[in-house]
């Protein structure tokens, strides 16, 4: 089956534009989790999704990252007036189980995709 | 905020050798991960661990949850090509609502010809 796909793999902006990244978790995952990753860095998380709602935006860096998730499936990462040090690859993953289980709940992890601001 | 530190930053070794690195943090974790990373690819979860003490195998992968909670190693054992890559130990903390995962920096692991 297919698995979180993201898109633009790539996206070259000018520094103060607005971009939209798209991820599609795996279908019927009801956890969707957006994360950032700087060059020779590890993910860091920027917000959850359970179903419709964010349920923890606490990652989020400052108010120029929005994310929504209308239907509970396609989630979009929005930046406005992009900045040169938000150049990162920004990964989506999604998982199937309610989180806080006692096994845990396996992310499965997008492409990602490669922001640059120029 | 919580912090991973994973060692060593970068692996230098030949085909066949035995490879371990591993991950220290202040803070206790409920479950450690350990992930892959390829070029241009998202990270892959090699090995979850969910009780202090647990030691779990993969193939030629073993992972331990130290029994303080708050370390962990990864072992490779008789590297192969296809071993090179970004390695990542991860943990979630406990009461952690979300099961957002913290990452370690990575280790760079490279297998000379």
């Amino acid at each position: 089956g297919a698995g979180v796909s993201q898109t633009p793999s790539n996206k070259v902006t000018e520094k103060g534009k607005y971009v939209e990244l798209r991820c599609d978790p795996i279908s019927g995952h009801t956890a969707l989790y957006w994360y950032r990753q700087s060059l020779g860095q590890g993910p860091e998380f920027l917000i959850y999704f359970q179903g419709t709602g964010a349920a923890d935006d606490s990652g989020l860096p400052n108010d120029r990252f929005f994310a929504v998730r209308p239907e509970g499936s396609v989630s979009t990462l929005k930046i406005q007036r992009t900045e040169r040090g938000d150049s990162a690859v920004y990964l989506c993953a999604s998982s199937s189980l309610a989180p806080g289980g006692l096994a845990g709940a396996q992310q499965f992890f997008g492409p990602g995709t490669r922001l640059t601001v120029l | 905020g919580q912090q991973l530190n994973q060692s060593p930053q970068s692996m230098f070794i030949q085909e066949g050798e035995d490879v371990s690195m591993n991950c220290t943090s202040s803070s206790i974790f409920n479950t450690w991960l350990w992930y892959k990373q390829d070029p241009g690819e998202g990270p892959v979860l090699l090995i979850a661990l969910y009780k202090a003490g647990e030691l779990t195998s993969n193939g030629r992968l073993t992972a331990q949850f130290g029994i303080t909670r708050k370390d962990s190693f990864l072992n490779i054992s008789a590297s192969i090509p296809s071993d090179v890559g970004i390695y990542f130990c991860a943990g979630q903390l406990p009461g952690n609502r979300d099961d957002k995962i913290i990452f370690g920096k990575g280790t760079r692991l490279h297998i000379l010809p």
